[in-house]
């Protein structure tokens, strides 16, 4: 199994609504991601957990809450989203937090804010 | 072709000719450089990755190449298919942050 799976593909939210974002892989992999993606842009890291350990914040506003339950799962909490925050959320994996790079991405969730 | 605004460049290549696809970097603290391959709809794919004393590495097909003097990574396919449509992203990984930093993108598009 070399899926990296998002929940749900699709979500339309008001800016009051609190809603969660899923990823989930099988692959025995010990760092997790949250890019977020604008069209035609490249992803932009948002958080890195590393052995169910957040390591790394980009400076993300406190609306965005990520968790990480056990190695396998990654959420994305969020609350109170402002129309501009209107993106692809893409969650990766990796072996570990230094595999060089090679990250397995899951399709994306389309988060649309209104 | 050259970005502005919100276009991204674009590369067209006819079927069964080889492409290249540039990508300047500005920060010489990378380890690795990596390239990544996003189709329509889907999550980037890793394609091939360099470490950065390297100069150059071949992958089925595909070839990068790395200039430090200039900054400047590539990414050649040899003889293109149509199913190498899709925006190509190189990327920088930085060891000492463990982390991954996407640079600008370029849509390739296949010509039959």
């Amino acid at each position: 199994d070399t899926e990296v799976t998002q929940t749900p593909k699709h979500l339309v939210m008001g800016m009051t609504n609190k809603k969660s974002l899923k990823c989930e892989q099988h692959m025995g992999h010990r760092a997790m991601y949250w890019y977020k993606q604008k069209a035609k842009k490249p992803p932009e890291l948002m958080f890195v957990y590393s052995y169910e350990k957040l390591s790394i914040n980009e400076s993300v506003p406190s609306r965005f809450s990520p968790e990480c339950p056990n190695s396998s799962l990654l959420n994305l909490h969020l609350h109170a989203l402002q129309p501009e925050d209107s993106a692809l959320y893409l969650c990766a994996s990796s072996r570990d937090p230094g595999s060089r790079g090679e990250l397995f991405f899951g399709e994306g969730s389309r988060l649309t804010v209104l | 072709g050259e970005s502005v605004g919100l276009h991204l460049p674009t590369l067209s290549v006819q079927e069964g000719d080889n492409s290249i696809i540039n990508c300047a970097y500005s920060n010489s603290a990378s380890d690795y450089f990596i390239w990544y391959k996003q189709e329509s709809g889907k999550g980037p794919q890793f394609i091939i990755d360099i470490r950065s004393n390297m100069d150059k590495r071949q992958g089925q097909r595909v070839t990068v190449l790395l200039n430090k003097t200039v900054k400047h990574l590539s990414l050649q396919i040899a003889a293109t298919q149509p199913g190498d449509s899709a925006v190509y992203f190189c990327a920088e990984w930085y060891s000492s942050a463990s982390k991954i930093i996407f640079g600008s993108g370029t849509r390739l598009s296949i010509r039959p």
